[in-house]
């Protein structure tokens, strides 16, 4: 069975300061990992995801995650926070197996402090 | 245009009442998706359609019905309405594996 962990229910960094949001999976073959944004009262929006390829990944808003297949990790990350980062992360994983069903982390809730 | 919008945006009904959820998308996609979000933030699948098929089925209680007349239409509707179906639904679609484009949710209040 397919699964995804975020062991941080909350992530304080400074502005200006790197940030670092964890997730771990759990997958049969090859993983399919994204990331989520969601701010208060909005739907989630998409930041990035992973496939194949690069195992560095570049996506919205600054915010880029390493895939790293040894400690089935796939922490995000951005070299300088922002205030308006503040918001709740979603790590999400699906297998490759055929099935179309994401898994969703219980989300971090990052706050960025001036 | 919105991509994938969902109407209503807010629901207040009162126990044992039947309501709609429409969603729809405008991105040609193929998957649709309908997932719960609860008061911890927690995101739950419920149903997914691939080209008006019901792919994935989740243990929901069966006053939830989804239906898809075509691959662009998702809607949730649900009977006898509980308590504990207060939480935020939102609808979601993706192509292949691309990443999901969700609606803005519908925060349904059962009174």
């Amino acid at each position: 069975a397919q699964s995804v962990a975020q062991p941080e229910d909350q992530v304080n960094v400074a502005e200006g300061n790197p940030l670092t949001v964890k997730c771990t999976y759990s997958v049969s073959g090859n993983p399919y990992l994204f990331w989520y944004v969601q701010y208060p009262n909005r739907g989630l929006q998409f930041l990035l995801k992973y496939i194949t390829g690069d195992n560095l990944v570049k996506g919205s808003y600054g915010f880029e995650a390493e895939f790293n297949k040894s400690q089935t990790s796939f922490h995000l990350k951005k070299p300088s926070a922002l205030v308006s980062d503040s918001a709740l992360y979603f790590c999400a994983v699906r297998g490759n197996s055929g099935t179309y069903k994401y898994i969703f982390g219980t989300g971090t809730r990052l706050k960025v402090l001036a | 245009d919105t991509a994938v919008s969902q109407t209503p945006k807010y629901l207040v009904t009162q126990m044992g009442n039947d309501k709609s959820i429409k969603c729809e998308q405008n991105l040609g996609h193929d998957t649709m998706y309908w997932y719960k979000q609860d008061s911890k933030k927690f995101l739950k699948i419920m149903f997914s359609y691939n080209n008006k098929e019901l792919i994935i089925n989740e243990t929901v209680p069966n006053r939830f019905s989804p239906k898809s007349p075509d691959k662009a239409h998702l809607n949730l509707h649900i009977n006898s309405l509980e308590l504990g179906d207060s939480a935020v639904y939102f609808c979601a679609s993706s192509q292949d594996v691309g990443g999901y484009t969700f609606g803005s949710g519908t925060r349904l209040t059962v009174v």
